[in-house]
Order: structure tokens, then C-alpha cells, then sequence
């Protein structure tokens, strides 16, 4: 079975720290993870995905995310968090060797940044 | 204008309506979803469709259904819409298979079903 866990269900951080929000996953095999954000009232959007290759991934609006195989972890980090970047953040996985292409969506966290 | 549309933006309904949500997309993509939002629960699948001749059942498609009327459309139909199916849904469409290809969403539809 595929799944992501998101242990966190808030996040709160001052302007300008560092953030961390996390995500662990469990495939069978070999994983894609995504990370996606959601402001209020719209859709989700593409921030981030490893696919293959170097373990930081850089995306999207100054975040990046460390792909960890043995800790099977890739959090979403960002040196200094804006007030902006206060949205609801998902993870998602799928796994590479399955065919259906589908994502496996985490719960979300909700993540604060205070002024 | 949006890449992926979805209509109605808002919806209140009545136990036992019929409820058809409609997804329209402009990027040409061949893959198409509905999933549902629940606060606490994140995304879940209900139905998806790799190209028109192509339909699968997600997670939760009991009580769903969809239609593939062209590449850039895809609907979702509550036959007898109940209480609990009271939820953010969300249309999505990818491009490249093998789900390496992000998804690109649509504003979603909040639907109440009194």
C-alpha cells in the first residue's frame, strides 16, 4: 500500500525563521513525492516533486525539500518564512512502479507564519 | 481564464437531488480527476480517467459517478445526493504517465447537501 503521513496537523512560525514541514511515505517501491499548497478558497498548487537524482529539490516561491530513502522522510523547508506563506501544504506519493499514476494525498498542515 | 475550470463554484442542494459537477481544462492533458476535500482527511480519489475510452473507480467512488464526454471534459454526478457527501471537490488534470507529472487543479466546487 502507498501513503504519506504528515504528523503535524499545525505548524506556527515567526516571520523570517526557518520552517519545516514534514512528510514521511511508505511505497512498495521506488517513490515520486510531490509537495502541493492550497491558499484559502483555491485550489491546490505544484510547489516541488522528486522524481530522480540529487536529494534537494528546489520549487517553487524560495522552498526546497530533502529527499531521506532511509529515513523514508522528505520534509519542505524554507530558510525564512513569510507571512504569505501561511497556507495549508500537502504532501503526496506515488509509486513509480505502478502504472495507475495516481497520487496518494498526506492530510495537510496547516501552516501559520506570524508577523 | 483558468486552465482548469470546474463548475458550480458553490452549490446548496437538498437530500435525495441530482448533482452534476462539471470540469472543463485547456491544457490539453489526457488524465483527469475528481477528488473530494474534508478538513482533516486531506484529498481523496473518487474517480479518474486516463483518456476518454478510460474510467476507474478511486478510494471513495460509492455513491459517485462520471462521465467522460471529451479530452477536456470530465463530470461528476451525485445520483441521490446525501448529507455526508457535504465536501470541497476538487478536478484535476496531468500529463505525464507513470504519475511523474504534477497535477494542475481547479478552483473547486463546495458543495451542501442539506
Amino acid at each position: 500500500a502507498q501513503s504519506v503521513a504528515q504528523p503535524e496537523d499545525q505548524v506556527n512560525v515567526a516571520e523570517g525563521n526557518p520552517l519545516t514541514v514534514k512528510c514521511t511515505y511508505s511505497v512498495s517501491g521506488n517513490p515520486y513525492l510531490f509537495w502541493y499548497v492550497q491558499y484559502p478558497n483555491r485550489g491546490l498548487q505544484f510547489l516541488l516533486k522528486y522524481i530522480t537524482g540529487d536529494n534537494l529539490v528546489k520549487g517553487s516561491y524560495g522552498f526546497e525539500a530533502e529527499f531521506n530513502k532511509s529515513q523514508t522522510s522528505f520534509h519542505l523547508k524554507k530558510p525564512s518564512a513569510l507571512v504569505s506563506d501561511s497556507a495549508l501544504y500537502f504532501c503526496a506519493t506515488h509509486d513509480r512502479g505502478s502504472t495507475l499514476g495516481r497520487l496518494y494525498f498526506g492530510r495537510g498542515t496547516q501552516l501559520t507564519v506570524w508577523p | 481564464d483558468a486552465d482548469v475550470t470546474q463548475t458550480p463554484r458553490n452549490r446548496i442542494t437538498k437530500t435525495g437531488k441530482r448533482i452534476m459537477l462539471e470540469c472543463s481544462q485547456t491544457k490539453g492533458h489526457d488524465r483527469m480527476y475528481w477528488y473530494r476535500q474534508d478538513p482533516g482527511l486531506g484529498l481523496r480519489l473518487i474517480y479518474y480517467s486516463f483518456d476518454v475510452k478510460d474510467i476507474n473507480k478511486g478510494e471513495i467512488s460509492d455513491g459517485y459517478s462520471v462521465s467522460r464526454q471529451a479530452q477536456a471534459k470530465f463530470s461528476l454526478s451525485l445520483e441521490s445526493a446525501i448529507p455526508n457527501q457535504t465536501a470541497l471537490y476538487f478536478c484535476a488534470t496531468s500529463d505525464l504517465d507513470g504519475g511523474a507529472g504534477e497535477l494542475f487543479f481547479g478552483e473547486g466546487s463546495r458543495l451542501t447537501v442539506l
